[in-house]
């Protein structure tokens, strides 16, 4: 039982490129989430959707886009990567809103 | 917008002492209340919640209270080992809106020294 899988782990960019991280969960899961870890800042959310078909803006959602592919499956885009966006970001999943949240390891990301 | 804080920032105790971090809420709303757990290069892990309508939950080593009145809750860890060596994050669930379900506060890295 894999859980929340996040690719790529690790990730270096230079500024303007794109790129998507990509995010799998195998509980079933209705709601994903995408956050990301700063020093000193705690976990912030980006986007969140809570069931397949929807999307909402978390607190940070400026220079992201994200898509739920299908159930199982919720990506983040950088369309145009900027400094200001090195950060370690984690995909989550729940049951559903409000539940216990599951974590994937990580994907860390420089933005040169 | 809602808050959480969270203090101390680090905190350092030797083996066998107890470990306390608190955190404070601003949504009276709030009702739900977990405790993550972040080993070095693994993402959070929940360790235990507690809902607004108990005042303390325990699970082994680890308790955890809720004052509703002045909006603050705390995690405590009896009897420390090493391996409760990480960063504990403490987070509050507000009403709807643009911030989803869950509002984390900023951290507490603990370290245990045997």
């Amino acid at each position: 039982n894999a859980g929340v899988t996040q690719t790529p782990k690790f990730q270096v960019l230079k500024t303007g490129q794109s790129m998507t991280l990509q995010c799998a969960q195998d509980m079933n899961h209705n709601s994903m989430y995408w956050y990301r870890q700063d020093p000193g800042m705690g976990l912030r959310l980006i986007y969140y959707s809570a069931s397949e078909g929807t999307t909402d803006k978390g607190e940070v959602p400026n220079g992201y886009n994200v898509s739920r592919l299908n159930k199982r499956e919720f990506s983040l885009r950088l369309e145009s990567a900027a400094p200001s966006q090195t950060s370690v970001y984690f995909c989550a999943s729940s049951s559903h809103r409000g539940g216990e949240l599951f974590f994937g390891e990580g994907s860390r990301l420089t933005v040169l | 917008g809602e808050n959480v804080e969270q203090h101390p920032s680090t905190l350092s105790v030797q083996e066998g002492d107890s470990a306390v971090i608190k955190c404070t809420y601003s949504d009276s709303a709030s009702n739900y209340f977990p405790w993550y757990k972040q080993e070095l290069g693994k993402g959070p892990q929940l360790i235990i919640d507690i809902r607004s309508n108990v005042g303390e939950k325990k699970d082994q080593r680890i308790a955890v209270t809720l004052n509703k009145t002045a909006k603050h809750f705390s995690l405590h860890i009896t009897e420390t080992q090493p391996e409760d060596s990480a960063v504990y994050f403490c987070a509050a669930s507000i009403r709807g809106g643009s911030q989803g379900n869950l509002i984390f506060g900023k951290g507490t890295k603990l370290s245990v020294k045997p």
